[in-house]
C-alpha cells in the first residue's frame, strides 16, 4: 500500500488568511487528488493534482480559491485561500497508482480546519 | 451519469446483532465497488472492494457482494462488536474500457453505525 501523510493534522485559522497542506506519499504514483469532507458530510472531489500542470478542478471549485500544485510523483499541496467559516472541513489527500495496487485509492489522514 | 445512493442512519444496533448496509449504484462503464470505513477522530480507510460482477469482497467480518443485477453492493456483517462504531462510506469509480484505467472515487453520503454494548 502507499503511506500518505500530510501536514498540519489540524489547525485553527482566522477568516480571510490562507492556509497550505501538503501531501506526502512514501512512492511514486499516478494520480493525485483532493477530497473535502464537511461536517457530517460525505467526501467531495475537489480537484485532480496533475504533474507539471495546472490540477483538473470539478464543478463548484476554482484555482483562485484552491490552487494546487503538483512538483513531482510524490508530493502535492493545496492551498485554501480567503477562508471564510465555511470552509470549516476536513481537507484529505488521495492517491491511486497501478504500480502499487490495481483499483485501490489510498487516503491520507486528513488535515482538519478550523475557521473562525 | 455515476452516482452512489447509501442507506442513511444513523444505525444503532446492539452487540452481535446483523448489520446491512444498503448500497445501490448507477454507472456507464466499467465499475469497481468499495466500502470505506471512518473510526472517530481516524482517516478514511479501505474495509473492502470488489471489481467484477459476483465478485464478493470481505474483511474483518464484513462481506459485500457486486450485484450486477440489482446494481447494489450491500454491507453485511453477522455479528457486530462495539468496536465496529464508525462511519461507512461506499464508493464507486469507473473505468470507461474494460481493464482500463479507474476513475476518482465517487462516494455515498455515509451512513453513522453505532454499537451498543
Amino acid at each position: 500500500s502507499a503511506v500518505i501523510s500530510q501536514k498540519p493534522s489540524r489547525d485553527i485559522c482566522q477568516r480571510g488568511t490562507s492556509l497550505t497542506i501538503q501531501c506526502q506519499v512514501d512512492s511514486q504514483v499516478t494520480m493525485m487528488f483532493w477530497y473535502r469532507q464537511q461536517p457530517g458530510q460525505s467526501l467531495t472531489l475537489i480537484a485532480t493534482a496533475n504533474q507539471g500542470s495546472e490540477a483538473t478542478y470539478e464543478s463548484g471549485f476554482v484555482i483562485d480559491k484552491f490552487p494546487i500544485s503538483r512538483p513531482n510523483l510524490t508530493f502535492s499541496t493545496l492551498t485554501v485561500s480567503n477562508m471564510s467559516p465555511e470552509d470549516s472541513s476536513i481537507y484529505l489527500c488521495s492517491v491511486f497508482s497501478a504500480w502499487v495496487s490495481y483499483n485501490e485509492q489510498f487516503f491520507g489522514p486528513g488535515t482538519r480546519l478550523t475557521v473562525l | 451519469g455515476n452516482s452512489v445512493t447509501q442507506m442513511e442512519g444513523p444505525v444503532t444496533l446492539s452487540e452481535e446483532a446483523f448489520l446491512t448496509i444498503n448500497c445501490t449504484y448507477t454507472a456507464t462503464g466499467y465499475p469497481s465497488l468499495f466500502w470505506y470505513v471512518q473510526y472517530p477522530g481516524e482517516g478514511l480507510q479501505l474495509l473492502l472492494k470488489a471489481t467484477k460482477a459476483d465478485d464478493k469482497g470481505s474483511n474483518k467480518g464484513f462481506e459485500a457482494t457486486y450485484r450486477k443485477e440489482t446494481t447494489s453492493f450491500h454491507l453485511e456483517k453477522g455479528s457486530v462488536q462495539v468496536s465496529d462504531s464508525a462511519v461507512y462510506f461506499c464508493a464507486l469509480s469507473v473505468a470507461l474500457n474494460y481493464g482500463g484505467s479507474q476513475g476518482n472515487l465517487i462516494f455515498g453520503k455515509g451512513t453513522k453505525l453505532s454499537v451498543k454494548p
